[in-house]
This record gives C-alpha cells, structure tokens and sequence, in this order.
C-alpha cells in the first residue's frame, strides 16, 4: 500500500521568516518523491524531487527538502518565506518499477502574512 | 518551449451534454495523464496512457472515457456531464522509461462549468 500524509492544512508564516511543510509517506516499492506548487487556478509546477540520489535536494525559489527514510518522511524547507510563495502545496509520491502508483498528498495551503 | 497544452482553458457545458477536454504535448513523452481536481482537493487520477495502453483508476466513473489518437494528443470525454463533474482537469506527461521517468509535467488546465 502506498500513502501520503499532509500533517497540516493550513500554514501561515510571516514574510521572512522559515517555511516548513510535512509530509510522511509509506511505500512497498522504492519511491520516487515530488513536491508540486499550485497558484490559484493554475496547473502544478514542479518544485524539487527525490530520486534516490541525494537526500537532501534543492529546488526553485529557495526551496529545499530531506528525504529521510528512517522517519519516512520529506518535508520541505525555507529560509526565509515570500509574499509570491503563498500558494497551496502537495506532496508527491511515484511508486518506480512497470506500474508507476501515483499518491498526492491532500495539500498544504501556505498564507504569507506582511 | 516544450511544453503541455490543454484547451481550452475554460469549459462551460450543459447538464447531460457530452463534452471533450483537449491535451497536447511537444515532451514526447511516453505517458499521459488524466486528473480531476475539485475545488480545495488534491488532484485525483482517472486514467492515464503508457504508450497506447490504457490504464482506467479503479474508481473512475464510466462517464469518463479517454483518446489518445497518437503521442502527442489526448482527450478527456465526458458523456454525461454532470453538476458534481464540475471541477479543474488537469493533463500531465511522464517520460516513463530511463532515467527521472516518472517526473509528471503538468499542464495549465480546464475549468469546467456544468449548468
């Protein structure tokens, strides 16, 4: 079985300050890990991916996350959030192998407050 | 630009009228993909195509039927549109074989408004 959990709904931070976003996932296979951004009503732009190389991947616009396996876990990073960051974020997760499972995460909607 | 193309981006149709959501794509990737997206959801799979093969979600209603003609284009076809089918469609790609396949592309969507 294959899932992602999306510990928050909502996150609001304050403009410069970290963003942090959860996710957990559980996989039988090797996953893949992405992590995609949605402005209101657009499509999904790609952020960064775990690919099984390194763990610690850096995407667009500062944005950076860790695949911990240990914790099954992939949360994504900011140093220091954005008014144009505000936006609804969903994590991932692509089973490898002939059939590739997709598995989105419910979403994290980030406010940017002034 | 490679790209993914969905048109249009705004769909308005009627209770019970048949309706058709356009994807194109210039990635020349292998694997396309279908998504209904409701308002503050997570996208959800209908289908998608690995090549010519065809592989329907598990829960996808019968009112959903997809095209793919050739590589680069696919379609969405709604028989029967109804009330709760309205929702953002999205089209993505997939390389699907060889090195980052999986990596989906997505494109701008279309909102459809059912009457």
């Amino acid at each position: 079985a294959q899932s992602v959990t999306q510990l928050d709904s909502h996150v609001s931070v304050s403009e410069g300050t970290p963003v942090l976003l959860r996710c957990n996932y559980s996989s039988s296979y090797s996953p893949s890990l992405f992590w995609y951004v949605q402005h209101p009503n657009k499509g999904l732009q790609l952020l960064l991916k775990y690919t099984s190389a390194a763990t610690l991947v850096k995407g667009i616009n500062g944005f950076e996350a860790e695949f911990k396996k240990s914790e099954t876990s992939f949360h994504l990073t900011k140093p220091s959030a954005h008014m144009s960051d505000a936006a609804e974020y969903f994590c991932v997760v692509i089973s490898s192998g002939g059939y590739q499972k997709v598995t989105f995460g419910t979403g994290t909607k980030l406010q940017v407050i002034p | 630009d490679a790209m993914v193309i969905q048109n249009p981006r705004y769909q308005v149709t009627q209770f019970g009228k048949p309706v058709t959501l356009s994807c194109s794509q210039t990635l020349n990737h292998n694997v396309m993909y279908w998504y209904q997206q409701k308002s503050s959801q997570a996208p959800k799979l209908l289908f998608h195509y690995y090549d010519k093969d065809f592989n329907n979600e598990a829960d996808t209603p019968d009112n959903f039927q997809s095209r793919r003609p050739n590589t680069s284009f696919c379609f969405l076809d709604i028989r029967s549109p109804g009330l709760g089918d309205a929702a953002m469609y999205l089209c993505a790609t997939s390389r699907g074989r060889g090195d980052l396949s999986n990596e989906q592309f997505f494109g701008p969507g279309t909102r459809l408004t059912v009457l």
